[in-house]
């Protein structure tokens, strides 16, 4: 078990920019979730997958957004034409699944946009 | 999900136990109750998860009453390195349900 890996761990871009964060999961773990946080809030769900297909995507998230996971491996989460108001740190979170779920969280990316 | 409710905030001193109480009074009978923590600049991290009755690890204790509507997680003799967020949460995570995180309650250990 090497953890959830994510990368980059800090991303600085100018507005406008199309910017791309991976997520390595744990590899036995067949669902996968995105969250947005920032500071002073808990971590806000942007979507999640179980293996390649993507259940669920929150309707607070614009068509800016977009997650992949092919192959139900790595996922990506592209953000198009960056906004201010997408600075925020971007975790990744893996698990079996289950009743009893337990989420693990990789270190985060966190996204400053000038 | 159940919805949660817990304390913005608490204070406390190394030593002593800390005691964090969650509300959810419309938990249903498949839900199960885990509590995570955070520390600054991390991704949140498992602490214990229980569906009723007392669960116990090498972190802490889960208290749940009978009838399930609240849960306190027990922190026995904190250090200053237990300062974190830290977030109930509530449901039958095996369903097709995305997992929704609170607000949380900030602990802050003082020396």
């Amino acid at each position: 078990d090497t953890g959830v890996s994510q990368d980059p761990r800090h991303k600085i871009t100018k507005r406008g920019q199309n910017v791309t964060f991976r997520c390595d999961p744990i590899s036995e773990h067949n669902r996968l979730y995105w969250y947005r946080q920032t500071l002073g809030q808990g971590p806000e769900f942007l979507t999640y997958f179980q293996n390649e297909a993507q259940l669920e995507k929150s309707r607070l998230l614009s068509d800016r957004f977009s997650a992949e996971r092919p192959k139900g491996s790595f996922s990506t989460l592209e953000i198009q034409r960056t906004e201010q108001g997408d600075s925020a740190m971007y975790l990744c979170a893996s698990s079996y699944g289950g009743q009893d779920e337990k989420l693990f969280f990789g270190s985060g990316t966190q996204l400053s946009v000038l | 999900l159940a919805k949660t409710t817990q304390p913005i905030s608490m204070d406390s001193y190394e030593g002593q136990e800390v005691n964090i109480t969650c509300s959810h009074n419309n938990i249903a009978t498949n839900d199960y109750i885990t509590w995570y923590q955070q520390f600054p600049s991390q991704g949140p991290r498992f602490i214990i998860q229980g569906y009723k009755t007392k669960v116990t690890n090498e972190v802490a204790s889960l208290f749940i009453p009978a009838d399930r509507k609240s849960s306190t997680l027990s922190l026995p003799r904190v250090s200053l390195s237990d300062t974190a967020v830290y977030y109930c949460l509530v449901g039958d995570i095996g369903r097709d349900d995305k997992i929704i995180f609170g607000k949380g309650t900030r602990l802050h250990i003082l020396p």
